[in-house]
């Protein structure tokens, strides 16, 4: 079955840096690659997802890549803000089967 | 106007114990399901159901069992609760299978 390895498993950055977070996922036929934000003591919300049709998708400060060659997609985020502090977790599925999720980082924005 | 609701929000109990969380969404979702975070972090997928239907059934102790009694509600029995069972559940819903997962707010289960 499809196993997702993401990395770092923490992440602290100064305030207006940009933080990366890596996920690589083991099975060629995942198509569907969603981020999810945890806030503390909140549930876990959508912040991106990207489909395996498209190498890169951008919203406002946050942006996904994926490299299907190399199975490995990033959630970019430039000019952090405290409120970015949560854990962020990546997931992969492809059609038919459930979403398998990274252990998650915890970011850290310094201020 | 909430999307997904569990109740309780917390529970906590003893050992041996026998509780029910129970899960709604209002979205007109087909597929909804049971995510445990343990103390680490990690989501891990218990349990899918798909128009009341059971579509995927982790590796969970048959302590844990589902229940849809329509498609818009998936309850979770747990039997004789263990200590390891501590942990916060999430209900999630999503239109399509495995797509866009909706959380509801999680109910934090402390076992003592």
């Amino acid at each position: 079955g499809e196993n997702v390895e993401q990395h770092p498993s923490t992440l602290s950055v100064q305030e207006g840096d940009s933080a990366v977070i890596k996920c690589t996922y083991s099975d060629s036929a995942s198509n569907y690659f969603p981020w999810y934000k945890q806030e503390l003591g909140k549930r876990p919300q959508l912040i991106i997802d990207i489909r395996s049709n498209v190498g890169e998708k951008k919203d406002q400060r946050i942006a996904v890549t994926l490299n299907k060659t190399a199975k490995h997609f990033s959630l970019h985020i430039t000019e952090t803000q405290p409120e970015d502090s949560a854990v962020y977790f990546c997931a992969a599925s492809k059609r038919g089967n459930k979403l398998v999720f990274g252990a998650g980082t915890i970011l850290r924005v310094k201020s | 106007d909430t999307a997904v609701s569990q109740t309780p929000k917390y529970l906590v109990t003893q050992m041996g114990n026998d509780k029910s969380i129970k899960c709604e969404q209002n979205l007109g979702h087909d597929t909804m399901y049971w995510y445990k975070q343990d103390s680490k972090k990690f989501l891990k997928i218990m349990f899918s159901y798909n128009n009341k239907e059971l579509i995927i059934n982790e590796t969970v102790p048959n302590r844990f069992s589902p229940k849809s009694p329509d498609k818009a509600h998936l309850n979770l029995h747990i039997n004789s609760l263990e200590l390891g069972d501590s942990a916060v559940y999430f209900c999630a819903s999503s239109q399509e299978f495995a797509g866009e997962q909706f959380f509801g707010p999680g109910t934090r289960l402390t076992v003592l």
